[in-house]
């Protein structure tokens, strides 16, 4: 079956560092990467994407590679902001799957002045 | 356009009683999806339904909890009877289109609480 590892469950880093959540990811068929942010109390909500053709995704200053070489699709961006604490989540999916999302366990993201 | 509506947001029961909890998915979309998020366990699909028939229900949700699709504009999770570990956030999801690379649109949840 479809599964996905968050490695981290909780990650704390000072505004202005730069962020990295790590997503690997096992499945038999060709899949869709995304990730979802949770923001406290709001539903969860699409930041990215992965593309077929290998671009890179980006949104809000976000970005993230699918390598399939080593199944992973690590978030990252260059400089946190406080207004990026909220939980992410990794998802995956497939055409044999439709639209139902396999979720990583998420990562709390919390970032300080 | 509105999202994914639930209500209640917040309920309180008692073990032992039913409960039911409802979902008006995205306008227009064909694919239905109830997630139940605690912090241990993350996100856990409890039902899938496309254009009203159900796909999947979650294996180890089956004896007590139960996804209704009475029209492509509402579902209900009747969960019966409650028990204390059910407490958590319940998330009903809809999505356009079966597709692998479709986005899915997230309500804001029930938070379920069974004293």
């Amino acid at each position: 079956g479809d599964s996905v590892t968050q490695t981290e469950g909780l990650v704390t880093l000072t505004e202005g560092l730069p962020v990295m959540l790590n997503c690997t990811y096992q499945s038999t068929y060709s899949p869709f990467l995304f990730w979802y942010v949770q923001h406290l109390n709001e539903a969860p909500k699409l930041l990215l994407k992965s593309f077929t053709d290998n671009k890179r995704p980006e949104h809000q200053g976000f970005h993230a590679t699918l390598h399939k070489s080593s199944s992973s699709f690590h978030l990252q961006k260059s400089s946190a902001q406080l207004s990026d604490s909220a939980l992410y989540y990794c998802a995956l999916t497939h055409n044999n799957a439709g639209a139902k999302l396999t979720f990583g366990g998420g990562t709390r993201l919390t970032v300080r002045p | 356009d509105a999202g994914v509506t639930q209500t209640p947001r917040h309920e309180v029961a008692e073990k032992g009683q039913t409960i039911i909890l409802k979902c008006e998915p995205v306008s227009g979309h064909n694919d239905l999806f109830w997630y139940r998020q605690t912090k241990i366990q993350g996100l856990e699909l409890l039902s899938y339904f496309r254009s009203k028939s159900l796909m999947e229900d979650g294996g180890a949700f089956k004896d007590r909890f139960k996804a209704e699709m009475l029209n492509s504009s509402f579902s209900t999770l009747k969960i019966q009877p409650t028990e204390p570990k059910d407490s958590a956030v319940y998330l009903c999801a809809s999505s356009l289109a079966p597709g692998g690379n479709t986005e899915v649109f997230f309500g804001k949840g029930t938070r379920l609480t069974v004293v």
